[in-house]
């Protein structure tokens, strides 16, 4: 089955600095890609997915990218600020019509300081 | 809102107990889920059914049953509960017909086992 691996499990940055999360996945298969946000006591929600017929996806401060060739995708975000700090998760899914039955990563917790 | 909701919201059972979980959903999407999280593991998949007729079995199914009473209705039982299923528990919907692919969360069941 498929293997997505996630870096760094944590992450620290001053405001207005960029982060950056990686990951793996292992099955040449998949082709949806999403991530997700969970914010402290709350439930995961999607922020950004990408598809594997595209290579980069942009929306506002945050973007992902993609290298099939590779099997890695990454989450940029740039000029955090206090309210981004939470659990990001990266998912790989057989289909984007499937996004539900999802592998996840295992999580890396961002903290924006002030 | 259209939501998914879970509950209980928290609970702790014993050991050897049987426990369910429940889950409904007003989003009118056909594909429901159950995920586990447990700390630095991220989601793991337990169950998943694409509607009324379809159960299927996720990663981590063993020692977990599910029954799909409604479209609008997914529960998650522990037969006999033990300490390891100790977890956050997540209901999760999709609907890719909607046009949207993201997996929609509700607000998670925490369970105990002691």
């Amino acid at each position: 089955g498929e293997n997505v691996e996630q870096h760094p499990s944590t992450l620290s940055v001053q405001e207005g600095d960029s982060a950056v999360i990686k990951c793996t996945y292992s099955d040449s298969a998949s082709n949806y890609f999403p991530w997700y946000k969970q914010e402290l006591g709350k439930r995961p929600q999607l922020i950004i997915d990408i598809r594997s017929n595209v290579g980069e996806k942009k929306d506002q401060r945050i973007a992902v990218t993609l290298n099939k060739t590779a099997k890695h995708f990454s989450l940029h975000i740039t000029e955090t600020q206090p309210e981004d700090s939470a659990v990001y998760f990266c998912a790989a899914s057989l289909a984007y019509t499937n996004a539900g039955k999802s592998t996840f990563g295992d999580g890396t917790t961002l903290t924006v300081k002030p | 809102d259209a939501d998914v909701t879970q509950t209980p919201r928290n609970r702790i059972t014993k050991t050897g107990k049987r426990i369910m979980l429940e889950c409904s959903q007003t989003k009118g999407h056909d594909r429901m889920y159950w995920y586990r999280q447990d700390p630095g593991l991220g989601l793991r998949l337990i169950y998943y059914s694409f509607d009324v007729k379809d159960i299927n079995k996720g990663e981590i199914s063993d020692g977990y049953s599910v029954s799909r009473q409604a479209q609008a209705k997914f529960s998650l039982s522990l037969e006999s509960a033990i300490p390891n299923q100790t977890a956050l528990y997540f209901c999760a919907t999709s609907d890719p017909s909607s046009g949207r692919t993201e997996a929609f969360f509700g607000q998670g069941t925490r369970l105990t086992v002691v």
